[in-house]
């Protein structure tokens, strides 16, 4: 069991907007503005989309944003795309281990 | 341009000791922290632990605490993971990433294509 929870799977039609979540505690994305998120295709390496909760690095897609309420970050990524099918996950330090990062579970984004 | 290049697939028995590599190369190694993130068949991504090579301050998840050793070589700008006895449950991919650690920044941005382990008798 992961420590940050996410959906294992969510699915949405080419050209619509889908929102990934990622639910902690105060401890963690509920206490500090350092939630990240990647992408992973099958058989590659992850890629950063969004780092603390809202940046996006140079190059992602502006479809790709980030936001967060309380305990729980979210992923939302507007007008499906083919290449968006893939695996996300989120990730957040924890004020409980200062040895770590938490990761989500992953969540697999289907296309239809 | 920022690269990590990691070393090839390894195929190894239970209990033989495994050293794979990741080399750093398109920006200053001693200034960032590596991280290494095992990702099991099918599974999920896992915090292993990270070394810092300007001075080696090097953190363990305690869930990989005891089992591996991360270190660094900074004369060849290179971050190792080693294994003294493997087992069948170390199969996996196991992944290097450039990891801001600290100073308001906790994230990775580079990540090497990972060097898978198979451990088998």
């Amino acid at each position: 069991q992961s420590a940050l929870t996410q959906p294992a799977s969510v699915s949405g039609s080419r050209g619509q907007s889908i929102t990934i979540s990622c639910t902690g505690t105060t401890s963690d994305i509920g206490g500090y503005n350092y939630v990240s998120w990647y992408q992973q295709h099958p058989g590659k390496a992850p890629k950063l989309m969004i780092y603390q909760v809202t940046n996006r690095p140079s190059g992602v897609s502006n479809r790709f944003s980030g936001s967060k309420s309380g305990s729980t970050a979210s992923l939302t990524i507007s007008g499906l795309q083919a290449e968006d099918e893939a695996d996300y996950y989120c990730s957040s330090y924890t004020g409980i281990n200062s040895n770590i990062l938490l990761f989500g579970g992953g969540t697999k984004l289907t296309v239809l | 341009e920022v690269q990590l290049e990691q070393s090839g697939a390894e195929v190894k028995r239970p209990g033989e000791s495994l050293k794979i590599s990741c080399k750093s190369s398109g920006y200053t190694f001693t200034n960032y922290w590596i991280a290494w993130v095992r990702q099991m068949p099918g599974k999920g991504l896992e915090y292993m632990g990270i070394i810092y090579p300007g001075d080696s301050d090097t953190r363990y998840s305690p869930s990989f605490q005891g089992q591996v050793t991360i270190s660094a070589d900074k004369s060849i700008s290179t971050a190792y993971l080693q294994w003294s006895s493997l087992k069948a449950s170390d199969t996996a991919m196991y992944y290097c990433a450039r990891h801001f650690w600290g100073r308001g920044e906790y994230y990775f941005d580079y990540w090497g294509r990972g060097t898978l382990v198979t451990v088998s008798s």
